[in-house]
């Protein structure tokens, strides 16, 4: 079946630092794959998205994400974390089940950042 | 444009009673995607509507929980006898179907209905 996995439940970096946050996932073909970010009492907004193409892709609020096949990750990188980053972070993979659209959901990172 | 919203934003409510949640997708777009998230946890699917096509229910939990959609508007999820574990966070999502099969999983949510059942 397939799955999604963030291994990190919580995270804390200093403002300014960099950050990576994991995503692995379980599936038999290419994925699509998104980042979506929830601030407290918040939706989820769309970071950044996979389809195709480049394995690298960029996204919204400078975050930027890279499609690794032989790892089966696709992990979201910052270079420098602003205090405003501070929100918990999902991955999310879809692309299968013929024109069915739902996505399967890692259980998210929370990241808290230092001032 | 307008994005989506759901109502109510909070709803509290005695086990065993009925509760309606309802979503308002973008305007245009044909597929509406509910989901649910459990305290710590990530998005559990629940239901996907897509145009005039019978809706897949395949992630109900129950035969307690329901949704409807009119055309490709309005959505109501309808949970009936309410349990304790079914307080959530539920959440809704649309997305445009311009013919690209990818076009499907880029999904717009909303805010949520944080539903307490006590």
């Amino acid at each position: 079946a397939q799955s999604v996995t963030q291994p990190d439940i919580h995270i804390t970096v200093s403002e300014g630092a960099s950050l990576e946050l994991r995503c692995n996932y379980s599936y038999g073909a290419t994925p699509y794959l998104f980042w979506y970010v929830q601030s407290p009492g918040q939706g989820l907004q769309l970071l950044l998205k996979y389809f195709s193409g480049d394995t690298l892709v960029q996204g919204i609020k400078g975050f930027e994400a890279e499609f690794k096949r032989s790892q089966s990750s696709f992990n979201l990188r910052k270079p420098s974390v602003h205090w405003s980053d501070a929100a918990e972070y999902f991955c999310a993979v879809g692309g299968y089940g013929g024109s069915q659209g739902n996505l399967i959901f890692g259980k998210g990172t929370k990241l808290s950042v230092k001032p | 444009g307008a994005g989506v919203s759901q109502s109510p934003s909070n709803k509290v409510t005695e086990k065993g009673k009925d509760v309606e949640l309802r979503c308002d997708p973008i305007s245009g777009h044909t597929a509406l995607y509910w989901y649910r998230q459990r305290l710590g946890q990530g998005l559990e699917f629940l239901i996907y509507f897509q145009g005039n096509s019978a809706p897949d229910k395949s992630g109900l939990p129950s035969d307690r929980f329901s949704a409807e959609r009119t055309g490709e508007s309005v959505s109501t999820l309808t949970i009936q006898r309410t349990q304790q574990e079914d307080s959530a966070v539920y959440l809704c999502a649309s997305s445009s179907t311009s013919g690209r099969r990818y076009m499907n999983y880029e999904q717009y949510f909303g805010p949520g209905t944080r539903l307490t059942v006590t």
